[in-house]
């Protein structure tokens, strides 16, 4: 499998809000809901942020939200924050391993 | 706390072999899948591979697949990766990762990472 497409990077002001896309295939991302997305800032091991599309792990804030439509899923984060800068990474699967990443979209805070 | 901590990156040359091992702590390491993920300098995640809580069951990216081999020694509560054959594609930050409980395919604790680097 391909990795997953994600735009290389985005921006955004501190109060807004920014919506990072990942696209797949109809075997993945748009046949399954078992697509999840990590935070990593600069030097950092990756965190969990979301999985099965919009759940959040525990502590992790309601201002990150996802959604998916056919074979694009979206991670949306509201009211910008400084330390909301980093990496994010989508991940998905064919409904069994392996387990595909796409290439990692940069948000800067401006 | 949960926490892993992986360790055994070194500089290697092409064609050798590497044990990389990943100390658990804070859950019940029995009965968590675990995974393996690298990251090339300046390059996105990519998944190498996952063993079941009882070790029975393993799965490998097809880029390591015959070269690397995923294991686990429950009663140290440690998980390795064996890698022979080095290239210089394996070149990259390795971290180990516990899976969410009751789900295959998320990673909700990572260790800080172990650099391997393939180089003459």
């Amino acid at each position: 499998q391909s990795a997953l497409t994600q735009p290389r990077s985005v921006s955004g002001s501190p109060g807004q809000s920014v919506t990072i896309s990942c696209t797949g295939t109809s075997s993945d991302v748009g046949g399954y809901n078992h697509v999840s997305w990590y935070q990593q800032h600069p030097g950092k091991a990756p965190k969990l942020i979301l999985y099965d599309v919009s759940k959040r792990p525990s502590g992790v804030p309601d201002r990150f939200s996802g959604s998916k439509s056919g074979n694009t899923a979206s991670l949306t984060i509201s009211g910008l924050q400084g330390d909301d800068e980093a990496d994010y990474s989508c991940c998905s699967c064919a409904g069994s391993y392996p387990l595909i990443f796409g290439g990692g979209t940069k948000l800067t805070v401006l | 706390e949960e926490q892993l901590l992986e360790s055994g990156g070194a500089l290697i040359q092409p064609g050798g072999s590497l044990r990389l091992s990943c100390a658990a702590s804070g859950f019940p390491f029995s009965k968590r899948s675990m995974t393996w993920v690298r990251q090339a300098p300046g390059k996105g995640l990519e998944w190498v591979s996952t063993i079941d809580g009882t070790g029975d069951s393993t799965y490998y990216a097809d880029s390591v697949k015959g070269r690397f081999s995923i294991s686990r020694d429950n009663s140290k509560n440690t998980l390795y990766l064996q890698m022979n054959s080095l290239g210089a594609e394996d070149t990259a930050v390795y971290y180990c990762a516990k899976h969410l409980p009751g789900y295959y395919y998320y990673m909700d604790v990572w260790g800080k990472g172990t650099t391997v680097t393939v180089s003459s």
